[in-house]
């Protein structure tokens, strides 16, 4: 079936510091993936998607790339703001035929001034 | 553009007492929704989604259920809350079944049972 793996967390970098959150996924076919970012007593915001293989996704200095070989699909910031402290999901929609979206465990991002 | 609301934004319950969350979204028609929970520090975990009027798919067998009465409300139900419901409720929708399709999140409920 499908599934999600994320790195475990917490992540804590300095300011200005690179970030990469691994995700890697199994499913059938090539799903749409997508990373969503929830702050502090928030709901789930979309942060960036990627709907076909080799596609990179971005937004707000964080990117993601759909890489059907190794079936990852890693977000990275060249330089991560205190601001960005959030915990990070990568997710992908059920290909088994039902309504569902498969969510990894989330990643908690602190970044530290 | 499309709106998704939740309330109560928070509640504090007694052990065995009833809830009502409700979720409505604003701007699409024939949504699909899903209620999630969220344990304290934890993942993601689906509790129901609908496609439709009427129709609801349970994922974990609970002493919660939920409804869809109109087409763009959902409603997260339970006749006696347990101390393990506390936590933090989340309702999406999504537009349609197809691959490339988003979740849109609400604000959620902070959900205390005392």
């Amino acid at each position: 079936g499908d599934s999600v793996t994320q790195m475990e967390g917490p992540v804590t970098l300095s300011e200005e510091a690179f970030l990469t959150i691994n995700c890697t996924y199994t499913a059938t076919g090539y799903p749409s993936l997508f990373w969503y970012v929830q702050y502090p007593g928030e709901g789930l915001q979309l942060l960036l998607k990627a709907t076909k293989a080799d596609d990179k996704g971005s937004n707000k200095g964080f990117e993601a790339t759909y890489r059907k070989e190794t079936t990852s699909f890693h977000l990275e910031k060249g330089s991560v703001q205190v601001s960005d402290s959030a915990v990070y999901f990568c997710a992908l929609p059920s290909t088994s035929g039902t309504y569902k979206y498969i969510f990894g465990t989330g990643t908690r991002l602190k970044v530290l001034a | 553009s499309q709106t998704i609301h939740q309330w109560p934004a928070t509640l504090v319950q007694p052990v065995g007492s009833p809830l009502s969350l409700e979720c409505t979204v604003e701007g699409t028609s024939n949504p699909n929704l899903y209620w999630y929970r969220q344990a304290a520090g934890r993942g993601l975990q689906l509790l129901f989604y609908s496609v439709g009027i009427g129709q609801i798919s349970s994922e974990v067998p609970q002493n919660l259920s939920a409804s869809r009465p109109q087409d763009r409300q959902f409603i997260l139900s339970s006749k006696k809350l347990l101390l393990s419901d506390s936590g933090f409720y989340l309702c999406a929708w999504s537009v349609d079944s197809l691959s490339t399709d988003t979740q849109y999140f609400g604000p959620g409920t902070r959900l205390t049972v005392l």
